[in-house]
């Protein structure tokens, strides 16, 4: 079925350092993409999306784009600071029960000053 | 831009009590919400997704006895865990869709943190 697989946490990076977190998700079609982040204790906020093969999502200094060749969404941010630190969620938007969302396990991401 | 308004934030109940948690979206209209369940360290657990006016369509393993939602406008839905247990203790997030955003307008609340005693 269709599903969502990010890499494995935690993610533990000195602040200005590079971050890439991996997403790679199954699908027929080319369905939306999205990163959430949750920071402790909240719900989720969209970070970034994408809604068509090759585009880019970015906010914030993350990024991400749709590549439909790999299948994947990988998120990136060139310089992280210790408030990024978080869990972030790839999701792709599923066809049936209204679009629900298809979530990827999170990756926990600590940045150490 | 789009705000979902979640309450209670935190609950305590006793065991075997009932609890209602309310998902409102402020600022849209929407025609979906969906209702999740994450337990620590892991990832957001889909439970049920409703329509306003329609029941709700319950993911396979979720008893939709013991975990009543209503969406009876669209603005509001609640999610109801009847007779709690500790086992139910647990986050409680809500996500609304927005109708004039079908492509890809989801909101999340900011979740409700259940501890049953």
């Amino acid at each position: 079925g269709d599903s969502v697989t990010q890499m494995e946490g935690p993610v533990t990076l000195s602040e200005e350092a590079f971050l890439t977190i991996n997403c790679t998700y199954t699908a027929t079609g080319y369905p939306s993409l999205f990163w959430y982040v949750q920071y402790p204790g909240e719900g989720l906020q969209l970070l970034l999306k994408a809604t068509k093969a090759d585009d880019k999502g970015s906010n914030k200094g993350f990024e991400a784009t749709y590549r439909k060749e790999t299948t994947s969404f990988h998120l990136e941010k060139g310089s992280v600071q210790v408030s990024d630190s978080a869990v972030y969620f790839c999701a792709r938007r599923g066809y049936n029960q209204g679009g629900k969302l298809i979530f990827g396990q999170g990756t926990e991401l600590s940045v150490k000053p | 831009g789009a705000v979902v308004s979640q309450h209670p934030s935190r609950v305590i109940c006793k065991s075997g009590t009932s609890v209602k948690i309310e998902c409102r979206s402020l600022d849209f209209q929407a025609t979906t919400m969906f209702w999740y369940r994450q337990f620590p360290k892991q990832s957001l657990m889909l439970m049920a997704t409703s329509n306003e006016g329609s029941k709700a369509t319950y993911e396979q393993g979720v008893e939709k006895d013991k975990f009543l939602i209503n969406h009876a406008s669209l603005t509001l839905s609640t999610l109801t865990v009847t007779s709690a247990h500790p086992e139910d203790s647990s986050f409680y997030i809500c996500s609304a869709r927005d109708r004039e955003e079908l492509n890809y307008g989801y909101t999340f609340g900011s979740g409700t943190r259940l501890t049953v005693v």
